[in-house]
C-alpha cells in the first residue's frame, strides 16, 4: 500500500479565497483523523471519522473550516474563506481497529495564506 | 479531556549519548502510550508504543517506560546516532479517545 496520500504537498492562497485539502487513507482502515500542526500549538485535533461518518468536529476551530468523507477511500478538509492564520501544516492520518492504535500519517499538506 | 505535556521542547546531545524525553497526562483512563518521530517535510512516524498493562518496551536502541501511578512515560534512545535528529511527539489515548499529542521535542544528534 502506498500509505496515506495527501494533496497538494503545499497550498499558496490569498486571504478570502477557498481552500481544499485532500486525502486518500489506507485502503481498509476504518478511522481517518484529520490534524493541524503549529509551532505554538503543536499537533491539534481537527475532526475525526468512524466509516466515512464525522464523529467528533469539535477541534474544528470556526465555521469557516468543514470536512467530508463521503466515500471511505477519500476525505476533504476545507477553508471559506481562509485567513492568514490558518496558515500551517495539515496532516490526514487513518487507522484500522480503533483510536487507540498505531495512526498512519500522510506526508502532511503546508498551507499558506497571504 | 486528556492533556499530554512533554519535555524538553529542544534536546541535543553528542552523537553515542542517551536521550531521554519525558511526558505526562491527565486522563487515568488512557492506555495506549505510542511515540512518533517525525523527519523534516514528512508526516509523524509510530516508533515504539506501549499500552498500560506493561511497564517497559525495548526496540533495539530505544525504550520506553511508563508509570502509571505518576501518569508519567518516558522515551530513551541510546548510543544516539545523527540519524536519530528529528522531532519527537508523545501521545496518550483511551478507548474512547482519538490520540491527544504533546507539543514535540526537537532532538539533535551532534555528530
Amino acid at each position: 500500500d502506498a500509505g496515506v496520500i495527501q494533496s497538494p504537498r503545499h497550498e499558496v492562497t490569498e486571504m478570502g479565497q477557498e481552500v481544499t485539502l485532500r486525502c486518500k487513507p489506507i485502503s481498509g482502515h476504518d478511522y481517518l483523523f484529520w490534524y493541524r500542526q503549529t509551532m505554538m500549538r503543536g499537533l491539534e485535533l481537527l475532526i475525526y471519522f468512524n466509516n466515512n461518518v464525522p464523529i467528533d468536529d469539535s477541534g474544528m476551530p470556526e465555521d469557516r473550516f468543514s470536512a467530508k468523507m463521503p466515500n471511505a477511500s477519500f476525505s476533504t478538509l476545507k477553508i471559506q474563506p481562509s485567513e492568514p492564520r490558518d496558515s500551517a501544516v495539515y496532516f490526514c492520518a487513518s487507522s484500522l481497529f480503533g483510536k487507540n492504535t498505531e495512526a498512519f500519517f500522510g506526508q502532511g499538506t503546508r498551507l499558506t495564506v497571504v | 479531556g486528556e492533556n499530554v505535556e512533554q519535555h524538553p521542547s529542544t534536546l541535543s546531545v553528542q552523537e553515542g549519548d542517551s536521550a531521554v524525553i519525558k511526558c505526562t497526562y491527565s486522563d487515568s483512563a488512557s492506555n495506549y502510550f505510542p511515540w512518533y518521530k517525525q523527519e523534516l517535510g514528512k508526516g509523524p512516524q509510530l516508533i515504539i508504543d506501549i499500552r498500560s498493562n506493561v511497564g517497559e518496551k525495548k526496540d533495539q536502541r530505544i525504550a520506553v517506560t511508563l508509570n502509571k501511578t505518576a501518569k508519567h512515560f518516558s522515551l530513551h534512545i541510546t548510543e544516539t546516532q545523527p540519524e536519530d535528529s528529528a522531532v519527537y511527539f508523545c501521545a496518550a489515548s483511551s478507548g474512547n479517545t482519538p490520540l491527544v499529542f504533546g507539543k514535540g521535542t526537537r532532538l539533535s544528534v551532534i555528530a
